[in-house]
């Protein structure tokens, strides 16, 4: 069945600096979407990215589809301590299938 | 603003035990979903309901598993007879129509099998 992977599962950094965390499909996606939980708390959506190789920006955060629409990547620059939550990325093969959640990248920002 | 409510919050029941799972989605969405998330771990899809019927389930949900949408407004998973592996925090989340594909995610039910 589809797999959704997501490295690193941790991620510690200072304050200030810059985070990454990739996520791969087994299979060719029709969307994947971001998600940020706080711990204790629910998934919130941040974005959805449709078109192969579409970037998208909102302030300190950049979203990236991969050419082949099989991986995703999300930036941000110049963590704060508001950052701190887990990032998940969720793809769907059609727009009709069930979305398929990776298993998360913990951020922990050192102030 | 508009937002997916569940309750109770947390529910401590007995292996064996039936229980019922309470959300009301943002009240113009169409779809519904409930999820699941094992103490830290990913979040897992379970069920998604559309026009009064499930469109979708997982593996996860099977036979001891069933949802409602009783009235306009509430949509319930039950679990017929829990097992302690059942204990996880169930996220409901709804949507509007198919362009609007951002899904709206409840505050969660954390459910406790003894």
């Amino acid at each position: 069945g589809q797999q959704v992977m997501q490295i690193p599962q941790y991620q510690h950094v200072q304050e200030g600096e810059d985070f990454t965390t990739y996520c791969n499909s087994s299979t060719t996606l029709s969307n994947i979407q971001w998600y940020k939980q706080r711990p204790g708390g629910h998934p919130v959506f941040l974005i959805q990215l449709v078109k192969s190789g579409e970037v998208k920006k909102q302030k300190r955060l950049t979203f990236q589809f991969g050419e082949a629409k099989k991986n995703s990547s999300l930036h941000i620059t110049a963590t704060q301590t508001t950052d701190v939550g887990t990032y998940f990325c969720a793809g769907r093969r059609t727009s009709y299938d069930k979305v398929i959640f990776g298993p998360g990248t913990s951020l922990s920002v050192i102030p | 603003e508009p937002e997916v409510t569940q309750t109770p919050s947390h529910q401590v029941t007995q292996m064996g035990q039936e229980v019922i799972l309470r959300c009301v989605p943002i009240s113009n969405h169409l779809y519904f979903y409930w999820y699941r998330q094992i103490l830290g771990q990913k979040v897992e899809f379970l069920v998604s309901f559309y026009n009064n019927e499930i469109s979708e389930k997982s593996e996860i949900f099977d036979d001891q598993f069933s949802v409602e949408r009783p009235d306009g407004s509430n949509f319930t998973l039950k679990i017929r007879s829990t097992k302690l592996e059942d204990s996880a925090m169930y996220f409901c989340a709804s949507k509007g129509g198919q362009v609007y594909n951002e899904q709206f995610f409840g505050p969660g039910t954390r459910l406790t099998v003894l």
